[in-house]
């Protein structure tokens, strides 16, 4: 089945940028979704149809796209933004969805 | 307010049968797809399958049809999530979801559930 590809860990001092990227064959043709999890809570919704931001999230939170890949980008990182992402999609058809595997975001 | 309320944690035996449960208020039930997402102990989020509670349409990720079973009664908002014989393999949280956009698949979760525990061992 079809499946969404990304760093295990990235990692960043407070203030720099983050670059989140996910990649899979059918993501020029369905959107990309990220969600912030943190430890104990449920994942929220951080960026949808590749690049839109739900209202009450920070601007610092963008959202690209490129062929086969899409990036999640925190600009201005703040400690509180440690957590994992998963990047999230349809496969070809759009009949089910899937998620990346997740990244760890560590704020030294 | 729009909210998912998903019932309590269960410890089962391997070969029982499960059916947990989640709630939507504050929305159109019948108006947006709803989903679970399974996270296994200290592992990442997998995407199951969707139900859209208006006629029962339900779509299953390929890792999952057959295993498990989506049903919704939008008498009373609910969706549930249903095994037949729970394996140790089973053991997770398990999430509910809405899709973001009314009628609109696929989409983004935009509102979950505080999650359901299922510890499943003899």
């Amino acid at each position: 089945s079809y499946e969404l590809t990304q760093p295990p860990s990235v990692s960043v001092s407070p203030g720099q940028t983050a670059r989140i990227t996910c990649s899979g064959d059918a993501l020029p043709k369905q959107y990309a979704y990220w969600y912030q999890q943190k430890p104990g809570q449920a994942p929220v919704l951080v960026i949808y149809k590749d690049s839109e931001r739900p209202s009450g999230i920070p601007e610092r939170f963008s959202g690209s796209s490129s062929g086969t890949t899409v990036t999640l980008t925190i600009s201005g990182v703040q400690a509180e933004d440690e957590a994992d992402y998963y990047c999230q999609s349809a496969d070809s058809s759009g009949t089910y969805g899937v998620f990346g595997g997740g990244t760890k975001l560590t704020v030294l | 307010e729009v909210q998912l309320v998903q019932s309590g944690a269960e410890v089962k035996k391997p070969g029982e049968s499960l059916k947990i449960s989640c709630k939507g208020s504050g929305y159109s039930f019948t108006s947006y797809w709803i989903g679970w997402v399974r996270q296994m102990p200290g592992k990442g989020l997998e995407w199951m399958g969707i139900i859209y509670p208006g006629d029962s349409d339900t779509r299953y990720s390929p890792s999952f049809q057959g295993q498990v079973t989506i049903s919704a009664d939008k008498s009373i908002s609910t969706a549930y999530l249903q095994w037949s014989s729970l394996k140790a393999s089973d053991t997770a949280m398990y999430y509910c979801a809405r899709l973001r956009e009314m009628y609109n698949t696929p989409d983004a979760f935009d509102i979950w559930g505080q999650g359901t525990m299922v510890t499943v061992s003899s």
